[in-house]
Order: structure tokens, then C-alpha cells, then sequence
């Protein structure tokens, strides 16, 4: 099985950098995938991370430890439209397609 | 623009009516997912296709039937939804691309009402 914690809620100013981060526990590792998701709408995809280290994609970069079971999304020059959910899902098991499973999500709450 | 599309965006039904929820996709991809998602709750897949090959998860009541006429449809059934079955009901595609990492890309929901 896999299992995914993250912190529930987290606030920070516009203009700021802020780090959220992500454990998990999981058997056949294949991927760990960032989501954004505004109030009412359905998850749109930021990044995923097979292999150690950091991807950096504009603002927004992700980190990952496999032998840890670590990862962060580190949003940078935060903005208010940045205010809404971040999923961390974890990719697991083996053949053409692989079950991923959805941390319960950080709010993001940006304030000016 | 290649895209998930899910209609109703909305859906409102009478406890224990049937109702039937719709994705299409231009996507061409191989695997379609239903997620059901509670306010507040991470994603909880119920069941996906690859190809045409149905793959329920072990707690997905049955209650909820799924059908993927084509490459490019899939149904969610819920044959008599009850008041803990109103949840945002995501649908979801992926290449299915054996030995990588296969990036699910999410339609813009269908939110179901039960009265």
C-alpha cells in the first residue's frame, strides 16, 4: 500500500517563497507527481520527480529523496492566485500503467 | 486543444435515482480513471480502464459500474446513489506507457448533488 502526509495548511505572503512538503511511504516506487487544485475544480499537474534531486519549472521547482520518501514543491515569488490546494500523489506498481494515490492536499492560503 | 471533457459540469439527483456521468477525451490515450473526491479528501480512485480491460479497486462499492464503449468515452454509473455518494467526481486520462511514470491529466469535474 502507499501512504501520504502533508501538512494540512500552510499561509504565506505574496512576493515570498514557500516550501511544501511531502513524506510517503510506498512498494514499487515509479513516480512522485505535484498537483495544484483551486477550490471547485479538478487538479491540474505541476511536476513529478522519478529520480533524486530538484526540476525546476519557472516559479515553481520539486524535490525528491527516494531513500528518504521525501519531496517538496518550493513555490517561489509567491502571487494570490497561487491560493488553492497542492496534491502530492505517489506512483506505485508495475506494467502499462501504475496506481497513483493522492496525499489529502495542502492549502495554500497567500496573503498580501 | 487536446483535452478531458466531462459533462455534466453539475448534476443534481433524487436518492436512489440512477444517474449516469460522462468523460470524453481527444487525448488518444489509453487509460481513463474515475475519482471520487470529497471536500477536503484526496482523490480516491474508484476504478480505471486500460484499453478496454476494467480494473476496480478492491473498496469501490457496487453501487458504481463503469463502461468505456471506445477509445475515447467512459461512464460512471451510480445505480442508486445515496446522500454519502455527493462528492466532485474527477475524470482522468493517461498514456499508459509501460515503464514510466505516466502523467494523469484531470477534466474539469462533475459535481453530483444527492437530495
Amino acid at each position: 500500500g502507499q501512504n501520504i502526509d502533508q501538512p494540512t495548511e500552510m499561509t504565506a505572503t505574496e512576493g515570498a517563497i514557500v516550501q511544501i512538503n511531502c513524506t510517503y511511504q510506498t512498494s514499487g516506487f515509479n513516480g512522485l507527481f505535484w498537483y495544484q487544485q483551486h477550490a471547485g475544480e479538478a487538479p491540474t499537474f505541476l511536476s513529478y520527480n522519478v529520480l533524486d534531486g530538484l526540476e525546476e519549472k519557472g516559479r515553481f521547482s520539486s524535490f525528491l529523496s527516494r531513500s528518504k520518501g521525501y519531496s517538496y514543491l518550493l513555490l517561489k515569488e509567491l502571487q494570490m492566485k497561487d491560493s488553492a490546494s497542492y496534491l502530492c500523489a505517489v506512483s506505485g506498481g508495475s506494467g502499462g500503467y501504475q496506481k497513483v494515490t493522492f496525499g489529502t492536499g495542502t492549502k495554500l492560503q497567500v496573503i498580501p | 486543444d487536446a483535452m478531458v471533457i466531462q459533462n455534466p459540469r453539475y448534476q443534481v439527483t433524487q436518492f436512489g435515482k440512477p444517474v449516469t456521468l460522462s468523460c470524453s477525451q481527444t487525448l488518444n490515450h489509453n487509460v481513463m480513471y474515475w475519482y471520487q473526491q470529497k471536500s477536503s479528501q484526496a482523490p480516491k480512485l474508484l476504478f480505471h480502464y486500460y484499453d478496454k480491460d476494467f480494473n476496480n479497486e478492491a473498496d469501490t462499492p457496487d453501487n458504481f459500474q463503469s463502461r468505456r464503449p471506445n477509445t475515447s468515452f467512459c461512464f460512471l454509473d451510480i445505480r442508486s446513489p445515496g446522500l454519502g455518494d455527493a462528492a466532485m467526481y474527477l475524470c482522468a486520462t493517461s498514456r499508459g506507457r509501460s515503464g514510466t511514470t505516466d502523467t494523469q491529466y484531470f477534466g474539469p469535474g462533475t459535481r453530483l448533488t444527492v437530495l
